[in-house]
């Protein structure tokens, strides 16, 4: 059974970087599929972040792009993602999820979010 | 790259059917057949419902179904449970490795 579990600080100061460790257990990581982020602000809707292929190759939201890294640890099974000078707009819950792809035309396309994680609620306050 | 477009709230009788729009464009549900739709009870994670417009998950319901027409993508309800009553985000792929989600619609079984 694949199961993600999101960890890190649930309160972050504004203009500060938000971190956030995503650890894979059922599943590994180097096998395949995309792993991504998506989040979800209070009383909003879901917003994707950004995904990771296996291979580290990564894509990111055009709209928060300049502010987002996601990154991959194979060693560890686990995935992360950076948001930088954060503002009150970036409270949210932040989910982590598994991709599969979808490949056709020579493409590969980032298909649907089968696994999730709980969630973890980040606030940017001071 | 915007949001698709779903309705804020929809609501059924138990018993009925009800289907939940997601309009997109060209560019990304009128591309691809990559719409996904997940449910979302209150407090919990979302969980994928529909894959690849008309595909059901092992475990799901076959009282859902997806569909597709032009730039717009549906999720159908039948047979509607108390259980059922949840938001609801639709997803679509949106060309250059990127993906899109609806602005979710809260479903009432009344």
């Amino acid at each position: 059974q694949v199961q993600l579990q999101e960890s890190g600080p649930g309160l972050v100061k504004p203009s500060e970087t938000l971190s956030l460790t995503c650890a894979v257990s059922g599943y590994s990581i180097s096998s395949g599929y995309y792993w991504g982020w998506i989040r979800q602000p209070p009383g909003k809707g879901l917003e994707w972040i950004g995904s990771i292929y296996h291979s580290g190759s990564t894509y990111y939201n055009p709209s928060l792009k300049s502010r987002v890294t996601i990154s991959v640890d194979t060693s560890k099974n686990q995935f992360s993602l950076k948001l930088s000078s954060v503002t009150a707009a970036d409270t949210a819950v932040y989910y982590c999820a598994r991709s599969p792809y979808y490949y056709g035309s020579g493409s590969y396309y980032i298909d649907y979010f089968d696994y999730w994680g709980q969630g973890t609620l980040v606030t940017v306050s001071s | 790259q915007s949001a698709l477009t779903q309705p804020a709230s929809v609501s059924g009788s138990p018993g009925q059917s009800i289907t939940i729009s997601c309009t997109g464009t060209s560019s990304d549900v009128g591309s691809y057949n990559l719409v996904s739709w997940y449910q979302q009870h209150p407090g919990k994670a979302p969980k994928l419902m529909i894959y690849e417009g008309s595909k059901r998950p092992s475990g799901v319901s076959n009282r859902f179904s997806g569909s597709k027409s032009g730039n717009t993508a549906s999720l159908t309800i039948s047979g509607l449970q108390a259980e059922d009553e949840a938001d609801y985000y639709c997803c679509s792929y949106a060309g250059s490795s990127s993906v899109v989600f609806g602005g979710g619609t809260k479903l009432t079984v009344l």
